[in-house]
């Protein structure tokens, strides 16, 4: 089993939609949990940061984790074309641990469609 | 801030040549990471830095990669000799331990590697 499972897609949606993206976990030391974009022939982009569980929003962007079901879930509202892109989770554990490595997850590919 | 640099973007050679690429941190950033990116494993992380010194290089596939930091703004990964299975997208990131542990990475254009 990989630590970090992610649907890859492609995902198309309408503009306008709401969008879930979503990535599971095994490895229980996870602490910090990132959302990176990635946009064609450019690096990721961090998009979000949360650490532990709970919610965290910025704009049309929700951030959710769920560490008793070692699940992490990005929610786009009011989707828009320059939201097509590819959209990472990624986390790590304690910074005051010797596991300083960052897991990225394969990605989903998302496509909203005008 | 001109972010994290890289260089060449692009790199086409022939098999068994040597490779070198090239990766100008973020200045302030004290660990550097380097990448590689297919469509089949995704971002794997090949080997990162912290304050110069090399931490994990476990994920260097073979003895044919090596990575250097000889200074704070700068790193290069080496390929030698190069064969049609490194072609990739070779990502070099930096980040900084922040007070509240966030350390999100910062990305550079990356590098892609055609080896034919």
């Amino acid at each position: 089993q990989k630590e970090v499972e992610q649907d890859p897609g492609p995902l198309s949606v309408p503009e306008g939609a709401i969008v879930s993206l979503n990535c599971t976990y095994s490895n229980s030391a996870f602490q910090y949990f990132m959302w990176y974009r990635q946009y064609s022939r450019k690096g990721p982009e961090l998009l979000m940061y949360t650490y532990s569980s709970g919610n965290k929003e910025d704009g049309r962007f929700t951030a959710q984790v769920d560490k008793s079901s070692k699940y992490i879930s990005l929610f786009i509202r009011d989707s828009q074309p320059s939201d097509s892109a590819t959209y990472l989770c990624a986390m790590r554990g304690s910074w005051k641990t010797s596991y300083d490595k960052v897991i990225f997850g394969p990605g989903t590919s998302l496509s909203v469609i005008p | 801030d001109a972010g994290v640099i890289q260089s060449p973007r692009h790199e086409v050679t022939e098999m068994g040549q040597e490779v070198t690429l090239r990766c100008k941190p973020i200045s302030g950033h004290d660990y550097l990471f380097w990448y590689r990116q297919t469509m089949m494993r995704g971002l794997e992380l090949l080997i990162y830095f912290n304050n110069n010194v090399p931490i994990d290089d476990s994920g260097m596939p073979e003895d044919r990669f090596s990575a250097k930091m000889p200074n704070a703004s700068f790193s290069t990964l080496k390929i030698q000799p190069s064969e049609p299975r490194d072609s990739a997208v070779y990502f070099c990131a930096s980040s900084h331990v922040t007070g509240t542990g966030n350390y999100g990475y910062t990305f550079g254009s990356g590098t892609r590697l055609t080896v034919v």
